[in-house]
């Protein structure tokens, strides 16, 4: 089955900087990966995603790119603040079958102002 | 977007009693929803897939007699926890992606999340 890899586990940055954080997949058929971001306790909130046709996808500060040839996607956020302080998930949707979204472990991101 | 509604958001049950969680596609209809466990600090795990009108189909390693899922319409799913043990203490999630049959959206919603502890 598919398995989703996520590093680094925790990033701190200063406000204004960017993050990074990046995901691996294993299943080549995976064709959609979104990013969640979620705060302590409460639900997931998808903020971005992208298909397998496409590289790239922005929005304003929030960016992803896909690999799809080394099986990697990536989180950029740029100008950091505060507020972007949570923890962030990235996912793969398997096909064949079920439809099923795999969830990497997890990025702990801290902004310090 | 989409809205799912889960209910309770939190509960705290004696051990060896049964729980039950809903979760409600709002302004739409899921034939498919999703239930998720996350323990603290750790990621969502994908515990069983809800199918309305059918038997859930469960990850390997999920009991389906202690996690009994019942997709009796085409906007209301159930967990329901058997038997809880302190064990079972986590955050429950449930997910629903909009669409009907074999087709379903990418995205996926998801409910606000219940907090399970069981004393």
């Amino acid at each position: 089955g598919e398995n989703v890899e996520q590093h680094p586990s925790t990033l701190s940055v200063q406000e204004g900087d960017s993050a990074v954080i990046k995901c691996t997949y294993s299943d080549s058929a995976s064709n959609y990966f979104p990013w969640y971001k979620q705060e302590l306790g409460k639900r997931p909130q998808l903020i971005i995603d992208i298909r397998s046709n496409v590289g790239e996808k922005k929005d304003q500060r929030i960016a992803v790119t896909l690999n799809k040839t080394a099986k990697h996607f990536s989180l950029h956020i740029t100008e950091t603040q505060p507020e972007d302080s949570a923890v962030y998930f990235c996912a793969a949707l398997t096909q064949g079958g079920s439809e099923k979204l795999v969830f990497g472990k997890g990025t702990k991101l801290t902004v310090n102002p | 977007g989409a809205v799912v509604s889960q209910h309770p958001s939190w509960v705290i049950c004696k051990s060896g009693t049964s729980v039950k969680i809903e979760c409600r596609s709002l302004d739409f209809q899921a034939t498919t929803m999703f239930w998720y466990r996350q323990f603290p600090k750790q990621s969502l795990m994908l515990m069983a897939t809800s199918n309305e009108g059918s038997k859930a189909t469960y990850e390997q390693g999920v009991e389906k007699d202690k996690f009994l899922i019942n997709h009796a319409s085409l906007t209301l799913s159930t967990l329901t926890v058997t038997s809880a043990h302190p064990e079972d203490s986590s955050f429950y999630i449930c997910s629903a992606r909009v669409g009907q049959g074999t087709w379903l959206s990418t995205e996926a919603f998801f409910g606000q999340g219940t907090r399970l502890t069981v004393v």
